[in-house]
């Protein structure tokens, strides 16, 4: 069935450290992707999407790309901050029903 | 403007109790969802409206009773829940059926529930 597989944190970065978290799908069709980030203590805000093959999502200085080729959709940033220290969900809609999430990826900034 | 609300913001509650949690969005949305989310997990389906309807219900115990009375409205009623219920809950609307015309879900701030 359809999945969403991303790397399992926790993720531990100095401040202005580049980032990537990786996060990979399968699916029978062509899914949208996206990429929700959870603050401490808060709910889910989505952070970027792509709707089809080599759209790139963008947003807050985080950008990803989706790659039918690799079925992947990696988060990058290339300076993170304090501000940025969240879990990360990696996600993909499936018709019929409702989005499939990864387990989340903790990352932790510090100065 | 994108923004679902949820209120209580806490609850705590009994066993025998019965509460009811509330979500509202004015995006003119047509599907609306409730999550439950554990700590350190990611969210999990609870039960999705569409156009006002009840369209998903994943298996959820009956003690969880959902309702749409207009659309922009969705409550969660809530009537003997267990210790392991406690959870943050969390509503999710988008303009139409996910899946169906790649759709964006919006998140509210959720609703943090304790039951003693």
């Amino acid at each position: 069935g359809n999945s969403v597989t991303q790397m399992e944190g926790p993720v531990t970065l100095s401040e202005e450290a580049f980032l990537t978290i990786n996060c990979t799908y399968t699916a029978t069709g062509y899914p949208s992707l996206f990429w929700y980030v959870q603050y401490p203590g808060e709910g889910l805000q989505l952070l970027l999407k792509a709707t089809k093959a080599d759209d790139k999502g963008s947003n807050k200085g985080f950008e990803a790309t989706y790659r039918k080729e690799t079925t992947s959709f990696h988060l990058e940033k290339g300076s993170v901050q304090v501000s940025d220290s969240a879990v990360y969900f990696c996600a993909q809609d499936q018709a019929g029903t409702a989005l499939i999430f990864g387990k989340g990826t903790t990352l932790s900034v510090s100065s | 403007d994108t923004e679902v609300t949820q209120t209580p913001k806490h609850l705590v509650m009994g066993m025998t109790n019965k509460k009811s949690l509330k979500c509202e969005q004015h995006m003119g949305h047509r599907a609306m969802y409730w999550y439950k989310q554990k700590a350190k997990k990611p969210p999990e389906l609870m039960f999705v409206y569409s156009y006002e309807k009840l369209s998903i219900n994943e298996s959820v115990p009956s003690r969880f009773s959902p309702e749409c009375p207009n659309s922009s409205l969705l409550n969660l009623h809530l009537h003997a829940l267990q210790p392991e219920d406690s959870a943050l809950y969390l509503c999710a609307s988008s303009q139409g059926l996910a899946g169906a015309g790649k759709e964006t879900q919006y998140f509210g701030p959720g609703t943090r529930l304790l039951v003693l």
